[in-house]
């Protein structure tokens, strides 16, 4: 059965360094997500991608934060200048398209900024 | 507001036993989608049952089963014949048609004991 993959599984940053996070969405969906989940809340939506641009985006999603889909396959998530408070586990999410409304997640990138 | 609220931070249920998640949510739209997912300790999110709003008939799948009361807007997940393997966070999740962004609640852990 198709997956949603993330890269890495954890990674480790210093505060104000650039990190990129990597996903590669089941191959025939069309809508991109990226979530993340500060240990012990809830699961929040940062930002949709349809057709190469955002489609939708939280309060959270500020300049910091970028997202591309590079090629036909990877969706990146970037954070240009990590503060302590962006340490937390990012889920990417797919969605097929019209007439399907079921995102699947990927297994998450825990990211700690120190 | 768009809420989802998991009164039951914490719920345990024998071997074999039957066991019921709360969830209510708070929406002013008519056609949405409803969602349970599941995150073991591996902290992937798997989703375990969705229900269209305008359907009527509660969704099943295997043990995992639905109360839908749209009325009421809540959306109680039922699992019979609990198993070692549902010890988990559920988490309930809504999303609006045709927008992108799924709500969460807090989640619910479960423990299962033998």
């Amino acid at each position: 059965e198709p997956e949603v993959t993330q890269t890495p599984s954890h990674q480790v940053t210093q505060m104000g360094q650039e990190v990129i996070l990597r996903c590669v969405p089941i191959s025939n969906h069309l809508y991109f997500y990226w979530y993340r989940q500060i240990l012990g809340q809830k699961v929040e939506f940062l930002v949709s991608f349809y057709n190469n641009e955002i489609s939708e985006k939280s309060e959270i999603f500020d300049d910091q934060f970028s997202v591309e889909r590079p090629d036909g396959s990877n969706f990146t998530l970037k954070i240009r200048s990590t503060k302590l408070e962006d340490s937390a586990m990012y889920f990417c999410a797919s969605r097929q398209g019209m007439g399907t409304d079921t995102q699947y997640f990927g297994p998450g990138t825990r990211l700690t900024v120190l | 507001a768009q809420t989802v609220t998991q009164s039951q931070p914490e719920m345990s249920v024998q071997e074999a036993e039957t066991v019921t998640l709360s969830c209510t949510y708070d929406t002013s739209e008519s056609d949405y989608y409803l969602f349970w997912y599941k995150q073991p300790p591996s902290r992937q999110m798997i989703l375990v049952i969705r229900q269209e709003a305008y359907k009527q008939q509660n969704a099943t799948e295997n043990r995992f089963s639905v109360n839908f009361q749209k009325a009421a807007k809540s959306f109680s997940l039922k699992i019979s014949d609990s198993q070692l393997g549902d010890a988990a966070m559920y988490f309930c999740a809504y999303t609006i048609k045709n927008t992108d962004k799924l709500i969460f609640g807090t989640g619910t852990r479960l423990q299962v004991f033998p």
